[in-house]
């Protein structure tokens, strides 16, 4: 049982790239989510989904989208970065409001 | 809507003193509260959680907290730490009725010097 795998550990991006941060989680947890980690700020909410083709945004929304084809996978892309998107970026999934499980995360510096 | 307000930023504490992070919340609807741990280029893990019954809470490594309904408050307490408690502590609470967002406070620093 691997829980939340998050790829890859580590990113180093140029501004206006592109990539994909993924998530995956083994237990058949229907809702999952993405917050982002700056000094100072706790984690905030990007996107979440509560099951698959289910997607809405969260409280930090902008420059990121998602979605989900399965319940197993929630990518997170980054369309066009900008330096202000470095950050330590979090994957969670949840199977009910008293649970969740915390990938292990994923440092992107956008340069 | 909710909101964490995490009192300290920082807190220094010498080794085998105990260390007291102060969580305040407000929120209209009911809650439940957690404490999480996020050691030097590691992920989230959980310390404790209260949910309901007894407000005093006990978790891992030591640690243990007091919900106040009253002054809406989720403090953390551990009465002596460790080197290896060196870490940054994140209150965060969640609706009970619903698996929406965590709303989390901004993060208390400890540093345990020996």
């Amino acid at each position: 049982n691997a829980g939340v795998t998050q790829t890859p550990k580590f990113q180093v991006l140029k501004t206006g790239q592109s990539m994909t941060l993924q998530c995956a989680q083994d237990m058949n947890h229907e809702y999952m989510s993405w917050y982002r980690q700056d000094p100072g700020m706790g984690l905030r909410l990007i996107h979440y989904s509560v099951g698959a083709g289910i997607t809405d945004q969260g409280e930090v929304p902008n420059g990121y989208n998602v979605s989900r084809s399965t319940t197993e996978d929630f990518p997170l892309r980054l369309l066009s970065a900008a330096p202000s998107q470095t950050s330590v970026y979090f994957c969670a999934s949840s199977y009910s409001p008293t649970e969740a499980f915390f990938g292990q995360g994923t440092r992107l510096t956008v340069v | 809507a909710q909101s964490v307000t995490q009192l300290d930023s920082q807190v220094p504490v010498f080794e085998e003193a105990p260390v007291e992070l102060r969580c305040n919340y407000s929120s209209s609807v009911s809650v439940y509260l957690f404490w999480y741990v996020q050691y030097p280029n590691q992920g989230l893990q959980l310390l404790l959680k209260y949910l309901s019954g007894s407000t005093l809470v006990k978790g891992i490594n030591g640690f243990e907290a007091e919900f106040n309904k009253s002054q809406t408050s989720f403090h953390l307490r551990k009465p002596s730490v460790h080197i290896s408690d060196t870490a940054e502590y994140f209150c965060a609470v969640r609706r009970t009725d619903s698996w929406g967002k965590f709303q989390f406070g901004a993060g208390t620093q400890v540093v345990v010097t020996p």
